[in-house]
């Protein structure tokens, strides 16, 4: 049964500062993961897509990496912004049928 | 463009009503999901359809009943509410099989049973 493992639960940092969201799943022969982020009492939006066969995306100051071997993905945010502050999940699919497994989310706080 | 659409928003029900919830996709995906997210626990899978005309138990199926009824909609039915279904109901779709398989959600369902 495929796991997926997001930690810390919660990050606080300072306007500005780099930072690197980490995913971990326990099988490795997924089809793709893709970065989601949810606000307070929304839906989930779609941040990136990585397809099994590629190494990393990006979109504006979103990087996301899938090393499928040591079964880890990051999400890399550079100078962050209050305005990222949200939850941050990954969802891999592993297998024909289709189904998404989530990890549990990293709460983002970037404080001002 | 409206992506994923569900209705109603909030519901609150008492123990024993029924309610469906309805969800509808405009992008033309064949693979359509029902989550339901309760802190702590995360997103948990309800059921699925992979495609119009099929349609298969997730993780947490008990006390649900799903209904594809086109491409475009899906729809989760509570038979008799109980206060463990108190949480938020999301829709997603794709087209699968595909590597580019992007899943979108809808805004969600947040129904209370009391």
């Amino acid at each position: 049964k495929q796991e997926v493992t997001q930690i810390p639960a919660a990050l606080s940092v300072p306007e500005g500062e780099n930072l690197v969201l980490n995913c971990s799943f326990t099988d490795s022969a997924i089809y793709n993961l893709q970065w989601f982020r949810q606000d307070p009492g929304k839906g989930l939006t779609s941040l990136l897509l990585i397809q099994s066969s590629q190494r990393e995306q990006t979109s504006g100051r979103l990087n996301a990496s899938l090393d499928k071997s040591s079964g880890r993905s990051t999400l890399y945010i550079a100078a962050s912004q209050p305005g990222d502050s949200a939850t941050y999940l990954c969802a891999v699919t592993a297998g024909a049928n289709s189904k998404l497994t989530f990890g549990k989310g990293i709460t983002l706080s970037v404080r001002p | 463009n409206a992506g994923v659409t569900q209705t109603p928003k909030f519901q609150v029900l008492k123990t024993g009503q029924s309610m469906t919830l309805q969800c509808a996709q405009d992008m033309n995906h064949n693979s359509m999901y029902w989550y339901r997210q309760d802190p702590g626990m995360g997103l948990r899978l309800i059921y699925y359809s992979a495609s119009e005309g099929t349609t298969d138990k997730g993780e947490v199926p008990n006390g649900y009943n799903v209904s594809r009824l086109n491409k475009r909609e899906f729809s989760l039915r509570l038979e008799s509410a109980a206060p463990s279904q108190t949480s938020v109901y999301f829709c997603a779709s794709r087209h699968w099989p595909g590597d580019k398989a992007e899943a979108f959600f809808g805004q969600g369902t947040r129904l209370t049973v009391v």
